[in-house]
């Protein structure tokens, strides 16, 4: 069945560092989603790609569809202590029922 | 405040006992969900409430009972469960379908003696 697969795992940086964490599929994606969940918190949606190539920003968030719709990225530039928190991606397979997720890329950062 | 609510936040039970997690959206959304989020997996899709109609994961065991009374409300009814079992159990709602963006309940962290 369709995986998505996040890496990294774990990210720690300084803050004013940037971070990126990459998401991939082996299956072809109508979309992708990404969530945030802050420590002891519940996910909450930040955005949704659709369009092979699609950019979309969001102030230092940066997102990107690859064209292929296999992959994913999210970069976030210039991080702040409350960047602190899981990414989530999920996606969607053309013939699939429900969406996918994955692990999720736990990022820290330090002051 | 998220327009989920799921009650209770906590819960712990014994392997023998029944219990029923409960989840109430105030978005008039149309698709409800109940997801299993362990440490070190990703989010387990459980049940689907769309559009009235119930998709499953069919690796779910039984001991999981969802009911779906109105487009609102959403409860998952909890019997003869294992350790494994311990977990987050989130409830989400969407409006356009089950692949639309879903909006979480707090969760309810559910501990199996």
């Amino acid at each position: 069945g369709q995986q998505v697969m996040q890496i990294p795992q774990y990210q720690h940086v300084q803050e004013g560092e940037d971070f990126t964490t990459y998401c991939n599929s082996s299956t072809t994606l109508s979309n992708i989603q990404w969530y945030k969940q802050r420590p002891g918190g519940h996910p909450v949606f930040l955005i949704q790609l659709v369009k092979s190539g699609e950019v979309k920003k969001q102030k230092r968030l940066t997102f990107q569809f690859g064209e292929a719709k296999k992959n994913s990225s999210l970069h976030i530039t210039a991080t702040q202590t409350t960047d602190v928190g899981t990414y989530f991606c999920a996606g969607r397979a053309n013939s699939g029922y429900a969406l996918n997720f994955g692990k999720g890329t736990s990022l820290l950062v330090t002051p | 405040e998220t327009g989920v609510t799921q009650t209770p936040r906590h819960l712990v039970m014994g392997m023998t006992n029944k219990k029923s997690l409960k989840c109430e959206q105030h978005l008039g959304h149309n698709a409800m969900y109940w997801y299993k989020q362990s440490a070190k997996k990703p989010l387990e899709l459980m049940f689907v409430y769309s559009l009235e109609e119930r998709v499953e994961n069919n690796s779910v065991p039984s001991r999981f009972s969802p009911e779906c009374p109105n487009s609102s409300h959403l409860f998952l009814h909890l019997h003869t469960l294992q350790p494994e079992d311990s977990a987050l159990y989130l409830c989400a709602s969407s409006q356009g379908g089950q692949f639309a963006p879903q909006h979480f309940g707090d969760g309810t962290r559910l501990s199996i003696l």
